[in-house]
């Protein structure tokens, strides 16, 4: 059974710039998640899709936008990129509710802004 | 609005020890509470959770953790380390479905498996 596939897996971009990271979840998964992992402010929650529609949002400004297509494959999209974006990004996918089947992680993204 | 403080941010333990990494919430309603795992360059991996039901939960790997309402603790133990646990632990917690599918995370424990 295949894992959730994040690509890339790394990723240099320039500020101002903008990118777009990809988040493939496990077959059958309707919900994905996106978080943020730094050394500076640890794990934080971005963002949730089901069923192609934003169920949940963190606090992150709207440079950060992301999107859930028919087959649940999910994107995000952070704009005008900064230094401070350089971060791992992780995304997770679950059947329905994390409380019944929790989160399956992926390996991540790791995103570096020069 | 919730939070969740993990004592220690580096645990050093010798192969054989006991691994306890202690984790504290706040959350205004019944948590959901979770263990993850984390190695290097990887993404996290669900060691254990508390939903309802049974306070002691056992997890994979030889991992539990027991809830304690009034203590507000959600710590993690495990009898015996092995090399292969050294890694970074992240404890989690949801305060339900009201939320979403959303975990707030502490800040995490790295460990180190001493031989």
């Amino acid at each position: 059974k295949a894992g959730v596939t994040q690509t890339p897996r790394y990723l240099i971009k320039t500020r101002g710039q903008q990118v777009t990271l990809s988040c493939s979840p496990i077959s059958g998964h309707r919900s994905v998640s996106w978080y943020q992992q730094t050394p500076g402010q640890g794990l934080q929650f971005l963002f949730e899709y089901f069923s192609e529609t934003q169920r949940n949002k963190g606090n992150f400004p709207g440079r950060f936008s992301g999107r859930q297509f028919s087959n649940s494959r999910s994107e995000m999209n952070v704009s005008t990129l900064e230094l401070g974006d350089s971060a791992l990004y992780l995304c997770a996918s679950s059947r329905d509710g994390l409380f019944n089947y929790g989160y399956t992680f992926g390996s991540g993204t790791r995103l570096t802004v020069v | 609005a919730q939070s969740v403080t993990q004592l220690g941010s580096h645990v050093s333990v010798s192969e054989g020890a006991l691994v306890l990494l202690r984790c504290n919430y706040s959350s205004s309603v019944p948590p959901y509470l979770f263990w993850y795992v984390q190695y290097p360059n990887q993404g996290l991996q669900l060691l254990l959770k508390y939903t309802t039901g049974a306070t002691l939960v056992k997890g994979i790997n030889g991992f539990e953790a027991e809830f304690k309402k009034s203590e507000t603790s959600f710590h993690l133990t495990k009898p015996s380390a092995h090399m292969s646990d050294a890694a970074e632990y992240f404890c989690a917690v949801s305060d339900g479905k009201a939320a979403g599918n959303k975990l707030t995370f502490g800040g995490g424990t790295r460990v180190l498996v001493k031989p």
